[in-house]
């Protein structure tokens, strides 16, 4: 069973840029969610993504988008970034149900200067 | 407003020492409770969560509703216990997810 894969590991953006990160997520899940981890802070929620649609979002800005596509990979896109955008993001799938596990990424290192 | 609080950020126990990490919730309806361990070098993996009322490497976390808490626990604390623990909850239609700002948990040889 092949886990949860980010790319880039590490990013760095100026503010004012458009930056996209990328998750392949595991076998046999066909949700998915993105989080923001600040740090010291414990992962806030961004959105999850069901079927190639969003059903489900955080107190993010309509800067933060996302996709999920046919084979469940997903994108999460950030524009105009800020430097408070400045985090690890990680992204997690699971099966259907509220009680399903999440299995995370080993996420992406944001650094916007 | 929705919120998971763990009032600790940091705690230490002596190994075989019992150990007990806080967690409080505040949510309007009946969300699913877990706990996420991150051990050094890891990723975020899931620990336990309520629905199964397991126990996973000794942990065991009750819910009480009434003080609206989920509070982790194990008898006697190891040292491969010593991690970045998270109380989560999501959204009884498991669409919105709140994780707590973290125990980091040392145990001490």
């Amino acid at each position: 069973e092949t886990g949860v894969t980010q790319s880039p590991t590490h990013l760095i953006k100026t503010r004012g840029q458009q930056v996209t990160l990328r998750c392949s997520s595991q076998s046999g899940h066909n949700t998915v969610s993105w989080y923001q981890q600040a740090l010291g802070q414990g992962p806030q929620f961004i959105f999850q993504y069901y079927r190639e649609e969003e059903n489900g979002r955080g107190n993010f800005p309509p800067r933060f988008s996302g996709l999920q596509f046919p084979n469940y990979s997903s994108e999460l896109n950030v524009n105009a970034l800020e430097l408070d955008d400045s985090a690890l993001y990680l992204c997690a799938s699971k099966r259907e149900g509220p009680s399903a596990e999440q299995y995370f990424g080993p996420g992406t290192r944001l650094t916007v200067t | 407003a929705q919120r998971v609080t763990q009032p600790e950020k940091l705690l230490s126990v002596f190994k075989g020492a019992p150990v007990e990490l806080k967690c409080n919730y505040s949510y309007s309806g009946s969300p699913e409770l877990f706990w996420y361990v991150q051990y050094s070098r890891q990723r975020l993996q899931l620990l336990l969560r309520h629905i199964s009322r397991e126990s996973i490497k000794g942990f065991t976390a009750d819910l009480n509703k009434g003080e609206t808490s989920f509070h982790l626990k194990k008898p006697f604390a190891q040292e491969e216990d010593s991690a970045m623990y998270y109380c989560a909850l999501s959204s009884p239609t498991g669409n919105q997810f709140y994780f707590g700002t973290g125990t980091s948990l040392t145990v001490i040889p």
